[in-house]
């Protein structure tokens, strides 16, 4: 069972924005920075999307942000196209421990 | 370019064991940590554990202790996770996953910024 909760689906149309969030303990989401999320497209490898929780690593899209109120992480994906039908992880590390944990992943269907 | 290659897909019955490798390209080994996340069929990503490679020590999450084991070669810039006992549960794929990390001043960031692409692990008698 995942520290980190995330909604199972999400959907929407093409050209429509959804949001995905990832809430955790104090300890976690809310209190470190290295939340990123991961986009897992179908027989693929995860790909970092958002790191720091609002930061875009070179080359991804603009379509995708990333922000955080509280112990709550939210990635936005505005414009949404077909090709953004995929599994979404938000991850984080907790310094207590040492480890890394994810959430249990939310799978967007394009409608 | 920076990358991570794994090793090929694997059939062992339950109760053998089973080494997976990673060898990094494209930068200094020593220079980030490496982890391990599991993907069972179907199922979501599960953080296994991380290696610092430059002192070899693990760093396990709680449900990959006793039969699972994090190593290094640096000589030839691969990591190494190996199971034992292996169940039929254990069929899954494996990525191991470079760890960024950047310190500047007070600030500091890190996130796995490279993955592998898996490999596939199939425990059935």
């Amino acid at each position: 069972q995942s520290a980190l909760t995330q909604p199972a689906s999400v959907s929407g149309s093409p050209g429509q924005s959804i949001t995905i969030s990832c809430t955790g303990p104090n300890s976690d989401v809310g209190g470190y920075k290295f939340l990123s999320w991961h986009q897992q497209q179908p027989g693929k490898a995860p790909k970092v999307i958002i790191y720091d929780v609002s930061n875009r690593p070179s080359g991804v899209s603009n379509r995708f942000s990333g922000s955080r109120s509280g112990n709550t992480a939210s990635l936005t994906i505005s414009g949404l196209q077909a090709e953004d039908e995929a599994d979404y992880y938000c991850s984080s590390y907790t310094s207590t421990s040492s480890t890394w944990v994810f959430g249990g992943g939310t799978k967007l269907t394009v409608l | 370019q920076v990358q991570l290659v794994q090793s090929g897909s694997e059939l062992k019955t339950p109760g053998a064991s089973v080494k997976v490798s990673c060898k990094a390209s494209g930068y200094s080994f020593t220079t980030y940590a490496m982890n391990w996340v599991r993907q069972a069929p179907g199922q979501g990503l599960e953080w296994m554990g991380w290696i610092n490679t430059k002192t070899g020590k693990p760093t396990y999450a709680q449900d990959f202790t006793g039969r699972f084991v994090l190593s290094l070669d640096s000589s030839v810039s691969t990591a190494y996770l190996q199971i034992s006992s292996l169940k039929a549960e254990d069929t899954a794929v494996y990525y191991c996953a470079r760890t960024f990390f950047q310190a500047s001043g007070s600030s500091s960031t890190s996130y796995m910024d490279v993955w592998g692409k898996g490999a596939t692990v199939t425990v059935s008698s």
